[in-house]
């Protein structure tokens, strides 16, 4: 069982502060890392992926992937009441062979919640 | 257009009966799965199917049968529900990386879920 780890939260941060969530994972040759939102009661939904190290932006967020320290964070800036949503990990383990190439790992998501 | 249409949305049955969920993609991604979230929203893997071919099959019970008539299509039917089958139940598509280390638009596409209760 691959391990991704997200800490465990909830997190809860006032409106217009920077929500910083955190991933680490086992599987030192992961090379294909994702961020879903999952709102309450609705399906995940794809918001960020990363591959190579340093920082990717996309409005306000941020992923950070660093592979030597196997982690991987979601930055969210002037955090919105709307982001208030559990957030979920993924990465690839490239280990995996033929048809199972796919496969993603998931965490057990960070509860965020911001407070106006 | 919906990418990934699940139904239904929500299922109230008692423990006992067997019932089905349906699942679609018109991603025309290769790959499909089956994911059970529970109270905690843990996402576990149940099944995955490549072209109609399943590859994946965790440790779940054998009341639960998947079926996958064609790429686009898996299905999912559940015998003789207990009450701890209780969960929602999501459905996922992708698209097939050749290598491992292949970068691309690989993420899953969740279906809208399916709330099981088992009364």
């Amino acid at each position: 069982q691959k391990e991704v780890e997200q800490n465990s939260g909830p997190l809860s941060v006032p409106e217009g502060a920077i929500a910083s969530l955190n991933c680490t994972y086992s599987d030192r040759g992961s090379q294909s890392f994702f961020w879903y939102r999952q709102y309450s009661g609705k399906s995940p939904e794809l918001i960020m992926s990363i591959y190579s190290n340093g920082d990717k932006e996309d409005g306000r967020f941020t992923a950070q992937l660093n592979k030597a320290s196997q982690y991987v964070s979601l930055l969210i800036r002037d955090s919105q009441p709307s982001d208030s949503a559990t957030y979920l990990c993924a990465v690839n383990n490239p280990a995996d062979r033929g048809s199972t190439l796919g496969r993603l790992y998931f965490g057990r998501g960070t509860q965020l919640t911001v407070w106006p | 257009d919906t990418a990934v249409s699940q139904t239904p949305k929500y299922l109230v049955t008692q423990m006992g009966n067997d019932k089905s969920i349906k699942c679609e993609q018109n991603l025309g991604h290769d790959t499909m799965y089956w994911y059970k979230q529970d109270s905690k929203k843990f996402l576990k893997i149940m099944f995955s199917y490549n072209n109609k071919e399943l590859i994946i099959n965790e440790t779940v019970p054998n009341r639960f049968s998947p079926k996958s008539p064609d790429k686009a299509h898996l299905n999912l039917h559940i015998n003789s529900l207990e009450l701890g089958d209780s969960a929602v139940y999501f459905c996922a598509s992708s698209q097939q990386p050749r290598t491992g280390w292949e970068r691309g638009n690989y993420g899953y596409t969740f279906g809208s879920g399916t709330r099981l209760t088992v009364v």
